[in-house]
Formats: C-alpha cells, sequence, structure tokens
C-alpha cells in the first residue's frame, strides 16, 4: 500500500459528462501529480500541485481541470467527456522538497467513456 | 529474447534466468532516475533509484546500471519469479521537475 488513496476505482460515464477524481496523498506529502494512461501507452503527465498552488502543467485538455485543498487532497475534473479520454488516471504524491525523491502512485481510477 | 510486440517492448525469460531491460532517457541533463514496475491494474510501484552522480546501485535482487553517455538505464532482474512480471517503466527527472516516464517494457516470466 503506498498510502496514496483514489476513489472512485472504476467509472463509466456517457460522452459529454462530467466526471470528478479524488485523491488523497501520503501523510505529510505537499505535492500531488496526476497523470493519464491510456491503453498500452505510458504514463502522461497532466499536472503538478504543491500546497494548493499550481506548480507545473503538462499535456492537460482544456477541458480538464484540478485543484487542490487546503488538506491537500486533490481533485481531477473532467468535462466534456469523449470517448478518448477512457484511460487509467493515477495520481502520485511525493514529499515536501519533491528533489531526488520517488513520487508514490495510487491505484488508479479506471475511466470509461461510452 | 526482447520483441517489440504491438504496443510494448516485450522480453520473456524462464523462472530462475536473469533479466535487463534497458531504458533510452530523453534528457542529458535530468539527474535523478528511477524504475517502477506497474503489474496489471495496479498503480505504478517504486523499485529502485539512482542519482546521476553514480553509475551503479544495486538493491534486493535488482540494479539498476546508469550509462550518461549515451543515456541509457538499465534494470537488472536477478533469478526472475514469475511475480516478477509486469510493466517495467524508467522515469527521470531534474531538480524540482516532474517525472517524465519512458514507453515502458512488459516482462512476462514463464515457470
Amino acid at each position: 500500500d503506498s498510502g496514496v488513496t483514489q476513489t472512485p476505482k472504476h467509472l463509466i460515464t456517457a460522452t459529454g459528462q462530467r466526471v470528478t477524481l479524488r485523491c488523497s496523498p501520503r501523510s505529510g506529502d505537499l505535492s500531488v501529480y496526476w497523470y493519464q494512461q491510456s491503453l498500452d501507452q505510458g504514463l502522461q503527465f497532466l499536472i503538478q500541485y504543491y500546497n494548493g498552488e499550481e506548480r507545473a502543467k503538462g499535456n492537460i485538455l482544456e477541458r480538464f481541470s484540478a485543484q487542490q485543498f487546503p488538506d491537500l487532497h486533490s481533485e481531477l475534473n473532467l468535462s466534456s467527456l469523449e470517448l478518448g479520454d477512457s484511460a487509467l488516471y493515477f495520481c502520485a504524491s511525493s514529499s515536501p522538497e519533491g528533489v531526488n525523491t520517488e513520487a508514490f502512485f495510487g491505484q488508479g481510477t479506471r475511466l470509461t467513456v461510452v | 529474447g526482447e520483441s517489440v510486440g504491438l504496443h510494448l517492448p516485450t522480453l520473456s525469460v524462464q523462472e530462475g534466468d536473469n533479466s535487463i531491460i534497458n531504458c533510452a532517457y530523453s534528457n542529458s541533463a535530468s539527474d535523478y532516475f528511477i524504475w517502477y514496475k506497474q503489474e496489471s491494474g495496479k498503480g505504478p510501484q517504486f523499485i529502485i533509484d539512482i542519482r546521476s552522480n553514480m553509475d551503479k546501485r544495486q538493491g534486493q535482487r535488482v540494479t539498476v546500471l546508469l550509462n550518461k553517455t549515451v543515456k541509457h538505464l538499465s534494470l537488472q532482474i536477478a533469478a526472475t519469479q514469475p511475480g516478477d512480471s509486469a510493466v517495467y517503466f524508467c522515469a527521470e527527472k531534474l531538480g524540482h521537475s516532474t517525472l517524465t516516464f519512458g514507453k515502458g517494457t512488459m516482462l512476462l516470466v514463464s515457470p
């Protein structure tokens, strides 16, 4: 168990809908990262938050947004969903400094858009 | 041996063999590298890391080798077991930047 909790584990929704994925980082970790993993693809970095502030942005679509709350949990909002958004979405967290430290991953949320 | 499948390179080995998984990283300035293991339906799990001031680091049954000259990273798994079957990703990082992941290699271990 990595200590990173993601809910829900599975989500099935229709095109055009909006969903929210939730992540609770490891205790004490200030950085939260979101990654998307499509079938047989690597992990694509979406966005990073550090202590409530956006720190870095990757290949995140404008239809997607995220935030980190004062209690450090994070939510990834996906709107106007398309079939191609079906993927595994992972959250990871790392220790406060984030330099030369590994990121710990949650079990992921499998999103299926039908 | 190693072969390229439809999506991921695949390495098939027999139980007890030593496995070597290779990775070419992209940024010559990256100063920290990690190998992750991802089993089906699970999140990536940390295996071993190495800083750029090192060439080799050993863990339990695993060794990571770093060749900065050719931007190459390898993961050696000794006495491979069926439980080692998974997709293995290398990841690189520079300073406070985020982790950038490689494409992954699938390791299949036959009993």
